[in-house]
């Protein structure tokens, strides 16, 4: 089956510490995006990339570095300079044919700061 | 300005009523629009896309008014099951998507 999977789904990291968010998707989709959602928040875009080894920044990229050095795999890194990095975060891809079609999402991973 | 705004609720609503949900966008250009919806705790999964003409799946129907850039999201015949967060999401030509907040509603027996 087709699909996004994201890993791990629970994440406990000590403050000052780097961590790695693992997507990987098998759609053969162009494009993939990085979002952060806080509890009674909407989604908010981290980073996105519309081809291999090109990526944008979003609307909250500080603190955060991703890579795409595989069309498949979308890694994004939460650093230790992202001041308040408690959250859900979720990865998604599309076909990347502007304003065609939908996003398909993973299951999300759940980042706690201790 | 957002460039996607909805009410966020809450919607309480018994089961069987009809409920409406609107979403606003700023950009003109914009080329897609969807309806999301989101459980507790779980990633969005997609409720139906926004066609200019209108569409409808079973109880549900959605709407698009590009002139007063809003899109509407009607359910019919409210199910416990419908309880959860629906989002509105609008794809501009850059090929960015803009979600809203969500709205919430509870459906109740």
């Amino acid at each position: 089956d087709g699909g996004i999977t994201q890993s791990p789904k629970y994440l406990f990291r000590k403050e000052g510490q780097n961590v790695t968010l693992s997507c990987e998707q098998n759609l053969n989709h162009d494009a993939m995006y990085w979002y952060r959602q806080d509890p009674g928040q909407g989604l908010r875009l981290i980073y996105y990339s519309q081809i291999v080894n090109d990526f944008q920044k979003g609307d909250i990229a500080e603190g955060y570095s991703v890579s795409r050095e595989k069309k498949e795999s979308f890694p994004l890194t939460v650093t230790s300079a992202q001041k308040n990095p408690t959250a859900f975060y979720l990865c998604a891809s599309s076909t990347g044919l502007v304003g065609a079609d939908e996003q398909f999402f993973g299951p999300g991973t759940r980042l706690t700061v201790l | 300005r957002k460039e996607v705004e909805q009410d966020p609720g809450p919607f309480n609503v018994p089961e069987g009523a009809t409920v409406a949900f609107n979403c606003t966008y700023s950009n003109s250009a914009s080329q897609s629009f969807f309806w999301y919806r989101q459980d507790c705790r779980k990633e969005p999964k997609l409720l139906m896309s926004v066609y200019s003409s209108g569409n409808e799946d079973g109880r549900f129907t959605a709407q698009l008014n590009r002139a007063s850039q809003y899109i509407s999201l009607l359910i019919r015949d409210s199910k416990l099951s419908d309880s959860a967060t629906y989002l509105c999401v609008v794809n501009d030509a850059g090929n960015q998507f803009y979600f809203g907040t969500g709205t919430s509603l509870t459906v109740i027996p």
